[in-house]
């Protein structure tokens, strides 16, 4: 039982460039989301879903696509990245509204 | 527009001292949430308040909610310095599923 799995947990990115960060559960979680982390601010949500094929909007998704074909995976794809987009990316995972999140590890990104 | 608020941003305490961190909140909700982070770390879930007047206790912190007043409270009791990390509290508006965040306390023990 992995729990949430984000890849990579490291990244570099030139500006202009995309990419896409991968969040993988095993709990079957209906509800995902994706949230940034700034030095020392708190967490804003990026995206979020309560099931397969089911996706909103959060604070922040300018800049951010997601899709969830699957229980299992939420990826984010950075469309063209951004030195604002500087930051660390968590994935949480939650068994429905009456539950706390599950986080994963995160994804440390740098846009140069 | 929701705002979760905490206070304090920062909080440097004695050991074996009690305080309260509190959390306020601009919009109706009956689901308040609280996470500890450690640094350089993920978050950790703690306490899940589902109804007005909940009360959650683990160890040494215990989590309150007023969902009249907007307010949820974390009382620390004799503090340790294990206890040392960034709470953040998160709320979801009625009628919604969005999980939003609030600014967090960095909370420091010292020996």
């Amino acid at each position: 039982n992995a729990g949430v799995t984000q890849t990579p947990k490291f990244q570099v990115l030139k500006t202009g460039q995309s990419m896409t960060l991968q969040c993988a559960q095993d709990m079957n979680h209906e509800y995902m989301s994706w949230y940034r982390q700034d030095p020392g601010m708190g967490l804003r949500l990026i995206h979020y879903s309560v099931g397969a094929g089911i996706t909103d909007q959060g604070e922040v998704p300018n800049g951010y696509n997601v899709s969830r074909s699957t229980t299992e995976d939420f990826p984010l794809r950075l469309l063209s990245a951004a030195p604002s987009q500087t930051s660390v990316y968590f994935c949480a995972t939650a068994d429905g509204p009456n539950y706390g999140y599950t986080f994963g590890s995160g994804t440390r990104l740098t846009v140069v | 527009e929701l705002k979760v608020e905490q206070n304090p941003l920062f909080l440097s305490m004695q050991e074996g001292k009690n305080y309260t961190i509190y959390c306020n909140y601009s919009t109706t909700s009956d689901r308040l949430y609280w996470y500890r982070q450690d640094p350089g770390k993920s978050l950790e879930s703690l306490f899940v308040l589902l109804s007005n007047g909940a009360v959650k206790q683990e160890g040494r912190l215990m989590a309150s909610l007023d969902t009249k007043a907007r307010l949820s409270t974390l009382h620390i009791t004799a503090a340790v310095h294990d206890l040392s990390a960034t709470y953040f509290c998160a709320v979801t508006p009625s009628g919604t599923y969005k999980y939003i965040f609030g600014t967090g306390t960095r909370l420091k023990v010292l020996a």
